[in-house]
């Protein structure tokens, strides 16, 4: 399965709100995770589609082709690679996206 | 607390075989309903899912690498081993394993730190 598509990179001024799209073709009929990645530390996972979240600042969003992760408030501690993921029941493959750096100015 | 951490060699040559260790702490890789999986990433190139082993040595293998990538567990250990024959250059990258913790939540609730294997002669 192709990897899910996303911005090479969004900047975002402190306290202002990141948002990250993640995109395929009829997205909104999966569940979409999350993952962050900050630099030299292995990925964690921020959010699941059923509300676990790492942190309320964090909110995921799924319609159509387009999953949204929205950072609220954001922090410098944010700047990290961000992560979306599919698990495609059809071929029973996990598919993920192609990473996001998020900057915070 | 629960970790994952990845070993094996670094530099591999093509046609060889690379074989990584996952070994884990905090959970058993027997527990009722986990996996542990890997996940590479090549240079420039997104994630890419490769295996992910069950607790009852149920095993699921990506379709992108035709029957090259095999894992087995050595429970008194807690140790999952990852071999991937007739290596490539298109192998290289950053090696992750990671943790299932239950086989209905499809994602990956724990990731080792990574570790960098480079095919090259």
């Amino acid at each position: 399965s192709s990897a899910l598509t996303q911005p090479p990179s969004v900047s975002v001024a402190p306290g202002q709100t990141a948002r990250i799209p993640c995109e395929a073709d009829n997205i909104g009929r999966t569940n979409v995770v999350w993952y962050r990645r900050k630099a030299g530390q292995a990925p964690v996972l921020v959010i699941t589609f059923d509300g676990d979240r790492r942190s309320a600042r964090f909110s995921g969003f799924t319609s159509g082709n387009t999953a949204t992760l929205t950072i609220s408030r954001v922090e410098a501690g944010d700047e990290a690679d961000y992560f979306c993921q599919i698990y495609d029941i059809s071929s029973d493959q996990y598919v993920f996206g192609t990473g996001t750096r998020v900057a915070v100015l | 607390q629960i970790t994952l951490k990845e070993s094996g060699p670094t530099l591999v040559k093509p046609t060889e075989t690379l074989t990584l260790t996952c070994t884990v702490s905090g959970f058993s890789v027997s527990d009722n309903g986990v996996g542990v999986g890997w996940i590479r990433q090549p240079p420039g190139k997104a994630l890419e899912w490769l295996s992910l082993l069950y607790w009852d040595d149920d095993s699921r293998y990506t379709s992108s690498v035709k029957n090259r990538p095999t894992t087995a567990k050595d429970t008194s250990k807690n140790q999952v081993v990852l071999t991937l024959t007739r290596v490539g250059r298109e192998d290289s990258g950053t090696y992750y394993c990671v943790r299932q913790g239950d086989s209905r939540r499809r994602w990956f609730d724990t990731w080792g730190q990574g570790i960098q294997v480079t095919v090259a002669s």
